[in-house]
C-alpha cells in the first residue's frame, strides 16, 4: 500500500543555514507530492507542490527535490530563519481518490531554527 | 474573515455525548475537507465535499461520524457517543479547485480541539 514517511523525526539548525527536510514514500505510482508547513497552534500552511514530472521546483528560499528512483522526497530551506521554525509535512493523494486534495501525510519532521 | 473559520476552538465533553464541530470555508471555495489531527494517528483525512456531488465519506472511522454541508458553504461535523480515542483536533480546510487543477493545495483552518472524558 502506499505510505509517506520521514527519515528524521527532528532538525535543529542555526539562524542562516539551510535546512534539509527528507521523506520516503512507498507508492512508485504516485504522480504528485505536497509539502506542508504547520506552527504550534495553527493548521497546516501550504509550502510547495511537485509533480513527478518534474525533478526540481523552486519557490521562494524553498526547493523540492524528487528522486523517482529511490522513492525520495526533500525540502530545502534557505538561509532559515527562526520563522521557519514549524513541523513540516509531506504529503501525497491518498489512492483510490479524484482529488489531490484528499491526502495522505507523513508523520512530520519538527525543524527547530536557533538565533 | 479572510480564512478558514472553525469553531469551537476547543471542546470538552463528556464520554458518551454528541459533538457538533463548525467549518466556515473561504468563501468561493467549492471544496471542502474535514481531517483529523491526533498524537496517535498524526494527520487523516475524513471526509471530502465537492459542490454539489455526494462527499467522499472514506476516511470517516465509524458510523458515529457524520458530516454535511448546507448550500455549498458551511459545514458541520458531527460525532455521536463520543469515545475518549476520538480526542484530537479536528482540522477543516477548502480549496477553489475541484479536479481542474487537480491540487493539494489547502487552505486549513487552525482547528477544533476535542477532549473526550
Amino acid at each position: 500500500g502506499e505510505s509517506v514517511g520521514l527519515h528524521l523525526p527532528t532538525l535543529s539548525v542555526q539562524e542562516g543555514d539551510n535546512s534539509i527536510i527528507n521523506c520516503a514514500y512507498s507508492n512508485s505510482a504516485s504522480d504528485y507530492f505536497i509539502w506542508y508547513k504547520q506552527e504550534s497552534g495553527k493548521g497546516p500552511q501550504f509550502i510547495i507542490d511537485i509533480r513527478s514530472n518534474m525533478d526540481k521546483r523552486q519557490g521562494q528560499r524553498v526547493t523540492v527535490l524528487l528522486n523517482k528512483t529511490v522513492k525520495h522526497l526533500s525540502l530545502q530551506i534557505a538561509a532559515t530563519q527562526p520563522g521557519d521554525s514549524a513541523v513540516y509535512f509531506c504529503a501525497e493523494p491518498k489512492g483510490g481518490g479524484t482529488s489531490y486534495g484528499k491526502l495522505t501525510f507523513g508523520q512530520g519532521t519538527i525543524l527547530t531554527v536557533h538565533p | 474573515g479572510a480564512g478558514v473559520s472553525q469553531s469551537p476552538s476547543n471542546k470538552v465533553t463528556e464520554k458518551g455525548k454528541d459533538v457538533e464541530l463548525r467549518c466556515d470555508p473561504i468563501s468561493g471555495h467549492t471544496a471542502l475537507y474535514w481531517y483529523r489531527q491526533s498524537l496517535g494517528q498524526g494527520l487523516e483525512f475524513l471526509i471530502y465535499f465537492q459542490g454539489n456531488s455526494a462527499p467522499d465519506k472514506s476516511g470517516l472511522p465509524s458510523d458515529r461520524f457524520s458530516a454535511e454541508r448546507t448550500g455549498g458553504s458551511v459545514s458541520t461535523l458531527t460525532i455521536q457517543r463520543t469515545q475518549q480515542e476520538d480526542s484530537a483536533v479536528y482540522l477543516c480546510a477548502s480549496s477553489p479547485h475541484g479536479t481542474d487543477p487537480n491540487t493539494g493545495e489547502l487552505f486549513f483552518g487552525e482547528g477544533s480541539r476535542l477532549t473526550v472524558l
